[in-house]
């Protein structure tokens, strides 16, 4: 069965600072990953996705996310936070089976000024 | 393009009362549909998956239902609301036919409030 952990809950940075956000990920196969981000009472964003080739991947907002097989990850970053990224992130891992996805439980990130 | 379609936004309703949520999409045909519940600080729960008409697979047994009457048409409901069942639904699309792990498009969602 497929799972993701992502083991942060909640990470404050400070605005201007870095960012990264850990996403582990089980499956038996090549994944195909994906990163969403929610900002309060609202749906899904899709951040980027990765599906094969560069393990490196380049998505909306400044964001980018690195896969690495031998770890079993895929962590997001951004070099530079703004205030407007806080909000929920969520990792999926998704495969066979009709398109089924598997969320991690997310990350809700703060910003400070 | 695509858009996905929830109504309504947000509903308060006492525990015992019937519930309906519909999901519409537009700019595509045969898509895969989902609904999800999302609890107060929690992840998201997968409830039902449908990949046609008619088509819909339960993923976590409770007194919720959901039917697709039409192509693009999701619907979610329940005959008593529970307590339990508050939280935030949304619904999403994912292309149907092609190879695996297509992303899903979600919608702005619903808050359900059941007092």
């Amino acid at each position: 069965a497929q799972s993701v952990t992502q083991p942060d809950i909640h990470i404050t940075v400070s605005e201007g600072a870095s960012l990264e956000l850990r996403c582990n990920y089980s499956y038996g196969a090549t994944p195909y990953l994906f990163w969403y981000v929610q900002s309060p009472g609202q749906g899904l964003q899709l951040l980027l996705k990765y599906f094969s080739g560069d393990t490196l991947v380049q998505g909306i907002k400044g964001f980018e996310a690195e896969f690495k097989r031998s770890q079993s990850s895929f962590n997001l970053r951004k070099p530079s936070v703004h205030w407007s990224d806080a909000a929920e992130y969520f990792c999926a891992v998704g495969g066979y089976a009709g398109n089924m996805l598997t969320f991690g439980g997310g990350t809700r990130l703060m910003v400070k000024p | 393009s695509q858009t996905i379609h929830q109504w309504p936004a947000t509903l308060v309703q006492p525990v015992g009362s019937p519930l309906s949520l519909e999901c519409t999409v537009e700019g595509t045909s045969n898509p895969n549909l989902y609904w999800y519940r999302q609890a107060a600080g929690r992840g998201l729960q997968l409830l039902f998956y449908s990949v046609g008409i008619g088509q819909i697979s339960s993923e976590v047994p409770q007194n919720l239902s959901a039917s697709r009457p039409q192509d693009r048409q999701f619907i979610l409901s329940s005959k008593k609301l529970l307590l339990s069942d508050s939280g935030f639904y949304l619904c999403a699309w994912s292309p149907n036919g092609r190879q695996q792990g297509n992303e899903q498009f979600f919608g702005p969602g619903t808050r359900l409030t059941v007092l």
